[in-house]
């Protein structure tokens, strides 16, 4: 089925550093939503974006909503330990109460 | 805003045997969502409610699963009879928020994590 690349698979890198992920796709997608998870617990939503080209904050995190509409960046700056865990990009081709397609996932880990 | 609820969260069973999972979705929210995630990957829906009527179920393997959501509120996933590649956390989110501005997000609840031996 459809599925979104998302990348790096997995980041470890010093407290205090910043972070940034992508998520592609072959097809367009009208709404993107950034998901966080911890060990045992289902996906909190961090973001969402739902038009081209727009850049939505969230404290330290930052997620874009990329022009061609085939892809999203989410960034964290100055890392700080509670920010492991996985992040999921997903995508919804059309608005609405309509299926998330998710990305693999990237896991963080932070030395601290 | 209580949450998504979920039940049991953990539940170990034998190949062949049924087992069945519980959601409670946001107060309001119109539409619940089931997915299945297994280890390593994200999470794959597999079954869409809008109220009490099913939306999307494409990727539901019918054969074994059931789902359903009878007084459009809380629903119940049902396995019948599992297999080993069913091992996996299942997972129940819910969307549609009377605002309209969470109209479009979902929501996840904790899971059910799914052992079968």
């Amino acid at each position: 089925g459809q599925q979104l690349n998302q990348s790096p698979q997995s980041m470890f890198i010093q407290e205090g550093e910043d972070v940034s992920m992508n998520c592609t796709s072959s097809s367009i997608f009208n709404t993107w939503l950034w998901y966080k998870q911890d060990p045992g617990e289902g996906p909190v939503l961090l973001i969402a974006l739902y038009k081209a080209g727009e850049l939505t904050s969230n404290g330290r995190l930052t997620a874009q909503f990329g022009i061609t509409r085939k892809d999203s960046f989410l960034n964290i700056s100055a890392s700080i330990p509670s920010d492991v865990g996985i992040y999921f990009c997903a995508g919804q081709k059309i608005q609405g109460a309509q299926k998330l397609v998710f990305g693999q996932g990237t896991r963080l880990t932070i030395n601290p | 805003e209580a949450g998504v609820a979920q039940s049991p969260r953990y539940k170990i069973i034998e190949k062949r045997q049924s087992v069945a999972f519980w959601c409670n979705p946001i107060s309001g929210h119109a539409t619940l969502y089931w997915y299945q995630q297994i280890l390593g990957q994200g999470p794959k829906l597999l079954i869409q409610f809008q109220n009490n009527g099913v939306v999307d179920d494409s990727q539901l393997p019918k054969d074994r699963f059931s789902a359903e959501r009878l007084k459009g509120v809380d629903s119940t996933l049902k396995i019948q009879p599992a297999k080993l590649e069913d091992s996996a956390v299942y997972l129940c989110a819910s969307s549609g928020d009377s605002t309209g501005f969470l109209l479009y997000e979902q929501y996840f609840g904790p899971g059910t994590r799914l052992t079968v031996t």
